[in-house]
């Protein structure tokens, strides 16, 4: 089982609606979550990280479960800028040398 | 400021080649990580380094050297290019001030070995 794991999507929504990715990790000593932003052929960018309480920043909501592993990462009202790979990260143990990138979910958001 | 610059941003190498991947970032941040991405891939740690001096291995770093002289600078070293080695390198910071381990990335370097 890989350690992080994320559907690679692509999710092809409209505009305007809401869309939740899941990222399932298999280590229950994960300290830190994150989600990250790509854009085609770009570097990655932290998007929010992910804290125990749940997390809101604008129109994008990040919730943690750690009963089940998971993380998750809510998009309300989609905008065509939204289309773009979201990376789910997970720091073991608090080491810098333990975080661990998920392979990304692609969304495109439709006209 | 900068943040974190790569060069080139783009190379092609034959096999058995050897080259050196620039990475530079102006953020004072003590840790620096090379990565790979592949298609179907996440990111994967090359090697890493926590401060000047100070460098260890990821999880896939046959093939590649690290040096850390500065705080500024971490360069990678293909020793002998191979096919395999055809990736998209991002090098990134990090500064152990910041609780949450967030990542600035370059902009990445295209590698082909043929």
């Amino acid at each position: 089982r890989k350690e992080v794991e994320q559907d690679p999507g692509p999710f092809n929504v409209p505009e305007g609606a809401t869309v939740a990715f899941n990222c399932t990790y298999s280590n229950s000593a994960s300290q830190s979550f994150f989600w990250y932003r790509q854009d085609c052929r770009k570097e990655p960018k932290l998007l929010m990280s992910v804290y125990s309480s749940g997390n809101e920043d604008g129109r994008f909501t990040a919730q943690l479960n750690r009963a089940s592993q998971y993380i998750s990462l809510l998009i309300r009202d989609s905008k065509l800028s939204d289309s773009a790979t979201y990376l789910c990260v997970v720091n073991y143990s608090g080491g810098y040398q333990k975080v661990t990138f998920g392979i990304g979910t692609k969304l495109q958001v439709i006209p | 400021n900068a943040g974190v610059t790569q060069t080139p941003k783009f190379q092609v190498l034959k096999t058995g080649q050897s080259m050196t991947l620039q990475c530079a970032q102006d953020m004072n941040h003590e840790y620096m990580s090379w990565y790979r991405q592949d298609p179907g891939m996440g990111l994967r740690l090359i090697h890493y380094s926590v401060g000047a001096g100070i460098t260890d291995q990821g999880e896939v770093p046959n093939g590649y050297n690290v040096s850390r002289s500065t705080t500024e600078d971490f360069p990678l070293r293909l020793l002998s290019a191979a096919p395999s080695q055809t990736s998209v390198y991002f090098c990134a910071s990090s500064s152990r001030r910041e609780r949450s381990y967030e990542q600035y990335f370059g902009p990445g370097t295209r590698l082909t070995v043929t």
